[in-house]
């Protein structure tokens, strides 16, 4: 019964480094969102899986990003020579089925601080 | 493209008075989804209302309802006996049809800060 969970909750990385960001879906969710939220802004997409199919990275904003969801389930979010401007916070969502049904509320995790300095 | 507009960046409201926060759209596509999401200072975001558009009754949530004006792309949220843990930010979002390329991804507004205050 629990919700969408995120690791780290925070993160500081050195300009340069890589990152890995974590997101765990409520179980059984086909679809899984990820979104970068930068201050006082709204979340932006990134990129879509349905199970282990990335079906749309429009949103990536570089070819430093990259995501994954191997199984279906557990998703991650990877930032090579991560930047100033990749400071943000990293929202994922799940939602129950892919397709765009009443069902399709999307279900957001705590979100994860990056800070790159 | 699909775009979400909120032109007030802060609200303030007094407790158990009603608010309304405004939001506009714009969208090519014939059958879409809005939203409402609350989100905290803890920042997870909350689900607080949904509109499916071919609807025309305007969706309620006990004190949370919309005013939805399809032909103006108009999507108010009205807030009614305001309570202090309403304060949050509040985001407009807009849905397509994931039938379509969009896969049921959101586009949100760029948020309306409210307050309530005592």
């Amino acid at each position: 019964g629990a919700g969408v969970s995120q690791s780290p909750r925070y993160k500081v990385a050195k300009r340069g480094q890589d990152v890995a960001l974590r997101c765990d879906p409520i179980s059984g969710h086909v679809s899984l969102f990820w979104y970068q939220q930068a201050l006082g802004q709204g979340p932006e997409f990134l990129t879509y899986f349905q199970n282990e199919a990335q079906l749309d990275k429009s949103g990536l904003p570089s070819d430093r990003f990259f995501a994954e969801r191997p199984e279906g389930s557990v998703s991650t979010l990877k930032i090579q020579r991560t930047q100033q401007e990749d400071s943000a916070v990293y929202l994922c969502a799940s939602s129950l089925v892919g397709g765009g049904g009443a069902r399709e509320t999307q279900y957001f995790g705590p979100g994860t601080r990056l800070l790159v300095l | 493209a699909q775009t979400v507009t909120q032109s007030q960046p802060e609200m303030s409201v007094q407790e158990a008075e009603t608010v309304t926060l405004s939001c506009t759209y714009d969208t090519s596509e014939s059958n879409y989804y809005l939203f409402w999401y609350k989100q905290p200072p803890s920042r997870q975001m909350i689900l607080v209302i949904r509109q499916e558009a071919y609807k025309q009754q305007n969706a309620t949530e006990n004190r949370f309802s919309v005013n939805f004006q399809k032909a103006a792309k108009s999507f108010s949220l009205k807030i009614s006996d305001s309570q202090l843990g309403d304060t949050a930010m509040y985001f407009c979002a807009l849905r397509g049809n994931a039938g379509g390329t969009s896969y049921g991804k959101l586009t949100f507004g760029q948020g309306t800060i409210l307050t309530v205050h005592p």
